[in-house]
């Protein structure tokens, strides 16, 4: 069982260059997040998706853009990649039901260093 | 302000002490609260919840909420140094589409 897997893990950019990252998860999630992590600044959220075809703007949305086409996949897009966007982005899920708790699951993270 | 703050630490104790993290929140509306394990270079995993007020207990792990202070806790007894992380704390309200916001982390290491 895979769980969360994102793609890349590693990817450096040059300042304006786009790119998008991919996260499938294999547990028939309904809720589905980008966030990023910074030094001293926790996780922050970016956008989610509360099921297929779905997205919505979280708490630092600015130069991202989602879609969840399909029910296991959500895509972070950098449509002009800028030095504030070096981060490492998680992706995570979680069952839309109270019955199994709120566990999130994320994935190992994705390494993004804008130059 | 932070909906949620957290001491960012770095905090380090001797193997076998018991350790305490805590976090404070502002908006009364959080009913889950979660702690997250975070190894380095590695994705936050959970290591515990509960919903509500009260304590909970997992082996060398208890976390407490006190509501009317909108405080938590997470202590570990008989720390090990394979408890060295980064520990989130996370809370949700009581809807399923509720987000899920995340305190900044404390950095913790056990000395052997």
């Amino acid at each position: 069982n895979a769980g969360v897997t994102q793609t890349p893990k590693f990817r450096v950019l040059k300042t304006g260059q786009s790119m998008t990252l991919l996260c499938a998860q294999d547990m028939n999630h309904e809720y589905m997040y980008w966030y990023r992590q910074d030094p001293g600044m926790g996780l922050r959220l970016i956008h989610y998706s509360v099921g297929e075809g779905t997205t919505a703007k979280g708490e630092v949305p600015d130069g991202y853009n989602v879609s969840r086409l399909k029910k296991q996949n959500f895509l972070l897009g950098l449509e002009s990649a800028a030095p504030s966007q070096t981060s490492v982005y998680f992706c995570a899920s979680r069952s839309g039901s109270w019955k199994t708790g709120n566990t999130i699951y994320f994935g190992e993270g994705s390494w993004l260093t804008v130059v | 302000q932070k909906e949620v703050e957290q001491d960012p630490g770095p905090l380090s104790v001797p193997e076998g002490a018991i350790v305490s993290l805590n976090c404070t929140y502002s908006n009364s509306a959080f009913q889950y609260f979660m702690w997250y394990r975070q190894y380095s270079r590695k994705g936050p995993e959970l290591l515990m919840y509960t919903y509500s007020s009260g304590n909970k207990e997992d082996g060398r792990f208890t976390a407490q909420v006190d509501k009317s202070s909108k405080y938590i806790s997470l202590f570990i007894r008989d720390s090990q140094p394979s408890d060295s992380a980064t520990y989130l704390c996370a809370m949700s309200g009581q809807s399923s589409a509720s987000k899920i916001i995340f305190g900044s982390g404390t950095r913790l290491s056990i000395r052997p």
